[in-house]
């Protein structure tokens, strides 16, 4: 199993710009979930899905859009990229609901210009 | 906001002290608590999923207890080791959906 997936791991953008972060996990798990990361912030959840066709907005969903029209994957999408949305994201997954323990991906370095 | 704290923010010791520390969450609503290591340059990886008041849970030299009356669990290293110097992040899962709160973790650096 390559478990939890993440592309590109690095991304420079312009202001304005958009861009999708790609996650795929091949664990057929329900659960997948996208964090940014941010210097004395912690991890904090922007969406989560807990199954193909269901998505729900965490704590920071503002200028980002999700789908999951598969169960193997979930994008995440920045339609107008702003200076703010510099972070480091991370996808995970796992097999049902939030008593699951989660599995991370290597995560996605996003800077925008 | 629903407020995540761990303390201290950062710990230094020496190989082979033992350690511990803190994550506080509310008392009310509780379905989960989670504890993850994140070493630098990897992604946090699980330790611990805590369900219960009075939850012990032991892995090798680390454990953790928890409770759910008072909003907090403590997590505890025994004779720490370089290798266990990581960021350890708690998590707080309420019983009315499926969100993950995380803390800031505590970052520990055991020197050899």
């Amino acid at each position: 199993n390559a478990g939890v997936t993440q592309t590109p791991k690095f991304q420079v953008l312009k202001t304005g710009q958009s861009m999708t972060l790609q996650c795929a996990q091949d664990m057929n798990h329900e659960y997948m979930s996208w964090y940014r990361q941010d210097p004395g912030m912690g991890l904090r959840l922007i969406h989560y899905s807990v199954g193909a066709g269901i998505t729900d907005q965490g704590e920071v969903p503002n200028g980002y859009n999700v789908s999951r029209s598969t169960t193997e994957d979930f994008p995440l999408r920045l339609l107008s990229a702003a200076p703010s949305q510099t972070s480091v994201y991370f996808c995970a997954s796992s097999y049902s609901g939030s008593g699951e323990t989660q599995y991370f991906g290597p995560g996605t370095r996003l800077l925008v210009l | 906001i629903l407020n995540v704290e761990q303390s201290p923010q950062s710990l230094h010791v020496q190989e082979g002290d033992s350690t511990n520390f803190t994550c506080s969450f509310p008392s009310s609503n509780f379905y989960a608590l989670h504890w993850y290591r994140w070493e630098t340059a990897k992604s946090p990886e699980a330790l611990f999923v805590m369900t219960l008041n009075g939850d012990e849970k032991k892995k090798g030299r680390i454990s953790a207890t928890l409770n759910t009356k008072e909003g907090y669990s403590y997590l505890y290293i025994k004779g720490s080791q370089p290798e266990d110097s990581a960021t350890y992040l708690c998590a707080f899962i309420r019983n009315t959906g499926n969100q993950f709160y995380f803390g800031t973790g505590t970052s520990l650096t055991v020197i050899p």
